[in-house]
């Protein structure tokens, strides 16, 4: 059973602090994704990552970076959280040559 | 990637099936058509996917007709537990890094 974790549920943040939310995926897929889901919006893609040390803009990419040192762990990093970033944020993976996407089971995001 | 287009929502009760319609009138020849299911406060789980005709699983089937321009995800004998948002994609057959998830459908479930 493929498990994709993402570190916190819930995270709750102050405006300008640095904001770092990780996902792990222990099935060696090589793709990784970052999406945000907001009511009314339903989930826009932020950043993905085909391999270690790359990584690909999605649609809404302004304001935030990724980090991909290992295959297994993707980072989104908030260099400086803004209250328009509160948001239920979701990690995804998919292996190589399949379409499906797997989630994490998302963090939800407040920034104050 | 063709836009998709389903009910807001939709109402049942237990024990009945359930059939929820999508139209992708722009579906292109390589595009496979998917549905994920998203219960509250959890990531989207992949349902079923589905080319033409008709496709089955241990949890729903899926219906396609020729021209592809509509599909139609069939959930037998719903519980209370099938109450979740799901949502309809076109998905670009191969290597494809961009899922484009619409507002989907809530399907609520009643006693």
């Amino acid at each position: 059973d493929v498990k994709v974790t993402q570190s916190s549920r819930y995270l709750v943040k102050r405006t300008g602090e640095k904001v770092f939310l990780e996902c792990v995926q222990d099935m060696d897929h090589e793709n990784m994704f970052w999406y945000r889901q907001d009511p009314g919006l339903g989930l826009r893609l932020i950043y993905f990552s085909y391999d270690v040390k790359m990584k690909e803009k999605g649609d809404i990419p302004e304001g935030y970076s990724v980090s991909r040192e290992k295959k297994e762990r993707f980072s989104l990093i908030l260099e400086s959280a803004s209250t328009n970033q509160t948001s239920m944020y979701l990690c995804a993976s998919r292996p190589q040559g399949e379409e499906t996407q797997y989630f994490g089971p998302g963090t939800r995001l407040l920034v104050l | 990637l063709a836009k998709t287009t389903q009910p807001i929502s939709m109402d049942s009760y237990e024990g009945q099936e359930v059939n929820i319609t999508c139209s992708h009138n722009n579906i292109a020849t390589n595009d496979y058509i998917t549905w994920y299911q998203q219960f509250p406060s959890q990531g989207p789980r992949f349902i079923i996917q589905g080319y033409k005709t008709k496709v089955t699983n241990e949890v729903a089937s899926l219906f396609i007709p020729a021209d592809r321009k509509s599909s139609t995800l069939s959930l037998p004998r719903v519980s209370l537990s099938d109450t979740a948002v799901y949502y309809c994609l076109v998905v670009k057959g191969g290597a494809t890094n961009k899922l484009i998830f619409g507002t989907g459908t809530l399907l609520a479930v009643q006693p």
